[in-house]
């Protein structure tokens, strides 16, 4: 079936600007991950969702990034008054489970560049 | 808090054989994966170790031990296709969930 899919894969905005990125996981997967990814570094973890429940957003870096998965399926990370070091790539993942048992799959990502 | 170190940077040459090392300090650990990724696309799993020992998977295999905190990833029979970034990441418990903690990755060049 189909992997996990990215909306839109690259993103220009200017510094101020407001965005929002989508993140289509795969069908019926319960967990669903954001993860922020600089240039030459490994993903650093943005928040995790279960189902709709956001347990865990202590990887957002400041009040202006905010995430929703309003119906268990699609999640949108939205990023208000965007600034120059929030340019790069976010990374969806999700996972069929909450356990030990399961892998995560990645999605392509959204390059987001702030000019 | 959590530290995984690898090498930033290797190279090797196309048929032989390459280790990547990965150390790491963090709490709750639930198991540590490698994940191979190209140049602008998503990482894609190569390996999951939760116990000590080795796992082999065809061309790739991957060592753990958990009272070192030491892992690493060896490729053999390399091709050029393996350029790439190899990226450690730690499963953490946390919470009732689990999440993965990444290293910076090492990037690999094959050449012939």
């Amino acid at each position: 079936g189909a992997g996990v899919s990215q909306s839109p894969r690259y993103k220009v905005a200017k510094r101020g600007q407001d965005v929002a990125l989508r993140c289509d996981p795969i069908s019926g997967h319960v967990s669903l991950f954001w993860y922020q990814q600089a240039l030459g570094q490994g993903p650093e973890f943005l928040t995790y969702f279960q189902n709709e429940a956001q347990l865990d957003k202590s990887g957002l870096p400041s009040d202006r990034f905010f995430a929703e998965r309003p119906e268990g399926s699609v999640s949108t990370l939205k990023i208000q008054r965007t600034q120059q070091e929030d340019s790069a790539v976010y990374l969806c993942a999700s996972s069929p489970g909450t356990g030990v048992a399961y892998e995560q799959y990645f999605g392509p990502g959204t390059r987001l560049t702030v000019t | 808090g959590q530290n995984i170190d690898q090498p930033t940077e290797m190279t090797a040459t196309e048929g032989a054989i390459v280790q990547i090392n990965c150390t790491y300090q963090t709490s709750g650990f639930n198991g540590l994966f490698w994940y191979q990724q190209h140049a602008g696309e998503a990482p894609t799993f190569l390996s999951y170790n939760v116990l000590d020992g080795l796992e082999e998977k065809g061309r790739f295999s991957s060592f753990l031990s958990r009272s070192k905190g030491y892992s690493y990833l060896l490729l053999k029979e390399l091709q050029m296709k393996d350029s790439a970034s190899y990226l450690c990441a730690v499963r953490e418990e946390s919470g009732g969930y689990n999440k993965l903690i990444f290293g910076a990755g090492t990037r690999l060049a094959v050449h012939p």
